[in-house]
């Protein structure tokens, strides 16, 4: 069976420090990789999503950045994180298009 | 910009009853999706509605899709504490089956 793995669980990082948070997923190959992030009480916003090896698509101007060095490993990185990237961050996989989305246990970042 | 949009925010309702919310999006879609998120969790797959299907039933759960108003429905009957969470709609935006957006979500509380 398919899993995903997200860490870490929680972060707290200073401002001006660099982010990189990891999801793998398991069982499957070659499948469409997601990063979002949601607000506190808020709907998830589409920061990255990557249909193969090193293709990235960027839905927002940002402060941060997204890698898939592997089939199934999706990297979400930043070289000096400010207040407002703090955030819940959810990674997730599909198979195909049009297909459900299955999501990690995110990633909670503070920035302080 | 958020594609779907819920309603109500928030829903507090009693054991034992029924619990309808809404979701308005605005451009066409192949597929409309529904997902549960307890707190500080990933968000859980629950449903998907193809854009030719106007009713779906998964459980107690009822889906229904008005593609000319372009507005879901998710029913919750017989609620239970254990479906207290957030209820989130998704949709694939101008038919991007590989892009999901997600809208803000209704918090839904089922007191025992």
């Amino acid at each position: 069976s398919q899993t995903i793995h997200q860490w870490p669980a929680t972060l707290v990082q200073p401002v001006g420090s660099p982010l990189s948070l990891e999801c793998t997923v398991e069982g499957t190959s070659n499948p469409n990789l997601y990063w979002y992030r949601q607000a506190a009480g808020r709907g998830l916003q589409l920061l990255f999503y990557s249909i193969g090896i090193d293709q990235i698509s960027s839905e927002v101007p940002q402060n941060l950045s997204a890698s898939r060095p592997q089939d199934r490993q999706f990297i979400l990185s930043s070289k000096k994180l400010l207040l407002s990237d703090s955030g819940f961050y959810l990674c997730a996989w599909t198979g195909a298009d049009n297909s459900p989305l299955h999501f990690g246990n995110g990633t909670r970042l503070t920035v302080t | 910009s958020q594609q779907g949009e819920e309603d109500p925010q928030a829903l507090s309702i009693q054991e034992g009853e029924n619990a309808t919310m809404n979701c308005s999006y605005k451009t066409s879609i192949n597929n409309l999706q529904w997902y549960r998120q307890n707190s500080g969790r990933g968000l859980v797959h629950l449903i998907l509605i193809r854009s030719n299907e106007r009713e779906k039933h998964s459980g107690r759960l009822r889906v229904t899709l008005d593609t000319s108003k372009k507005s879901s429905s998710l029913l919750i009957t017989a609620s239970r504490a254990a479906d207290t969470a957030s209820y989130f709609c998704a949709t694939d935006q101008n038919n991007a089956g590989n892009m999901l957006t997600f809208g803000g979500g209704t918090r839904l509380m089922v007191k025992p």
